[in-house]
């Protein structure tokens, strides 16, 4: 089973909202990523979590803000969200995440909106 | 500056036939290779992957090969069907970071018509 979920499937929220996307797997991997994918671009990296701690931050603004509770979730909270940002956000996650042979397994994505 | 390559952003090719997606990469630090699958709104689906240690990797009607010296690997589909009609990602990963940092090329669209 290689499957990572991610609820919402969609949000849509104002620029003073604050909202969180979740994500989950139960393949017992240890690392976990969030991407944020634009129209007809490649993903981009947005946090690594390695053993649950956060490995990897790409520069992204502090409106987003990661939390990995447990080995198998992983949350993105957002507030104060720009128009910019709406976007497909997805989430992967990994064996081990510091061996460079790991394959990620990604999530369908949440759909986000900002108004 | 682009590390990862598509430079096809589209592909159209007939069902049953072979298609090539192709990728080149100017980092020679990676070792590690990937292609992705992604439906419209879906995430992307892992298909197969290669390590630099090889030239060729199989899976099914799957197969990618490496050449190292050119920077350049290449995904076969045989035969093509309709139903991988998808934008297809290439992804390469640093040898040395202990990451899982993946650098996405920018997708080629494959078009599988009956």
């Amino acid at each position: 089973d290689t499957e990572v979920t991610q609820t919402p499937k969609h949000l849509v929220m104002g620029m003073t909202n604050k909202k969180s996307l979740k994500c989950e797997q139960h393949m017992g991997h240890r690392a976990m990523y969030w991407y944020k994918q634009k129209a007809k671009k490649p993903p981009e990296l947005m946090f690594v979590y390695s053993y649950e701690k956060l490995s990897i931050n790409e520069s992204v603004p502090s409106r987003f803000s990661p939390e990995c509770p447990n080995s198998s979730l992983l949350n993105l909270h957002l507030h104060a969200l720009q128009p910019e940002d709406s976007a497909l956000y997805l989430c992967a996650s990994s064996q081990v995440g510091l061996a460079h042979t790991d394959t990620q397994y990604f999530g369908p994505g949440t759909r986000l909106t900002v108004l | 500056d682009q590390q990862v390559k598509q430079n096809s952003p589209s592909l159209s090719v007939q069902e049953g036939r072979i298609s090539i997606l192709n990728c080149d990469y100017t980092n020679s630090m990676f070792d590690y290779f990937l292609w992705y699958k992604k439906y419209p709104a879906e995430g992307p689906t892992f298909l197969i992957s290669i390590s630099s240690i090889k030239d060729k990797n199989e899976d099914g009607r799957f197969t990618v090969f490496l050449n190292k010296s050119a920077k350049h690997l290449s995904l076969h589909i045989v035969p093509s069907q309709p139903g991988d009609s998808a934008v297809y990602f290439c992804a390469a990963e640093h040898g040395s970071s202990n990451t899982g940092k993946l650098i996405f090329g920018q997708g080629t669209t494959l078009q599988v018509k009956p």
